[in-house]
């Protein structure tokens, strides 16, 4: 079956403990993208990557990084979280960027204390 | 800057009401253009999607949206909701077949039964 996964779905820790989160997709894309979403803000994306090795900022970069060293995994890492990143984030996956529909993966719940 | 205005934040519907939920966007050029859907709970899901060729476009579940080039919008419509359409509607724009996406604030759709 086609899809992105996400791993944890559900994560609680606090200001300034090194986190990631993983996504993984099984389709080939070759786009891979993180977003967060926040009431009243809908999404924002945070990074997204046109290939292996290749990333890029997103509108909400800061206090984020992001690797693709595998074309299917591209993990969201927060070096030193803040309560101002408790948010859902969203990773997402298209074979040909803006030209092709997203598939995004089933979100991760993250509280930062 | 380029931006995505959803109108309605909160919509509230009886079932077999008509829906128009409204999307504007601020960029001249060639445009991308596509609705999203999420339902309680879960990920974003395509609901249509706007590339080229007839305007109006017909996308899943009854849903339908029509671009008008000349006031930069791409309205969703849908002749009769039902309840199961509750759900969070997003507008999305990918700039001159760029590969950033931008996301509208999204729109909260009530249906009561």
């Amino acid at each position: 079956e086609a899809q992105v996964t996400q791993n944890p779905r559900y994560l609680i820790t606090v200001t300034g403990k090194k986190l990631t989160v993983t996504c993984s997709q099984n389709m080939n894309h070759e786009y891979m993208s993180w977003y967060r979403q926040d009431p009243g803000l809908g999404l924002r994306q945070i990074y997204y990557s046109m290939n292996v090795e290749v990333t890029d900022k997103g509108d909400v970069p800061e206090g984020y990084k992001v690797s693709r060293k595998e074309k299917r995994n591209f993990p969201l890492i927060l070096e030193s979280p803040s309560p101002n990143q408790t948010s859902l984030y969203f990773c997402a996956s298209s074979s040909r960027g803006g030209l092709s529909t997203q598939y995004f993966g089933p979100g991760t719940r993250l509280l930062v204390l | 800057a380029q931006s995505v205005s959803q109108h309605n934040h909160h919509v509230i519907l009886s079932e077999a009401a008509s829906l128009e939920l409204g999307c504007n966007y601020s960029y001249g050029g060639t445009v991308n253009l596509f609705w999203y859907v999420q339902y309680p709970g879960q990920h974003l899901q395509l609901l249509l999607k706007y590339f080229s060729g007839d305007p109006l476009v017909k996308g899943i579940k009854g849903f339908e949206a029509e671009f008008i080039k000349s006031k930069f919008s791409f309205n969703l419509r849908k002749p009769s909701v039902q309840w199961s359409d509750t759900a969070e509607y997003f507008c999305a724009v990918i700039p001159n077949r760029d590969d950033k996406i931008i996301f509208g604030k999204g729109t909260r759709l009530h249906i009561l039964p």
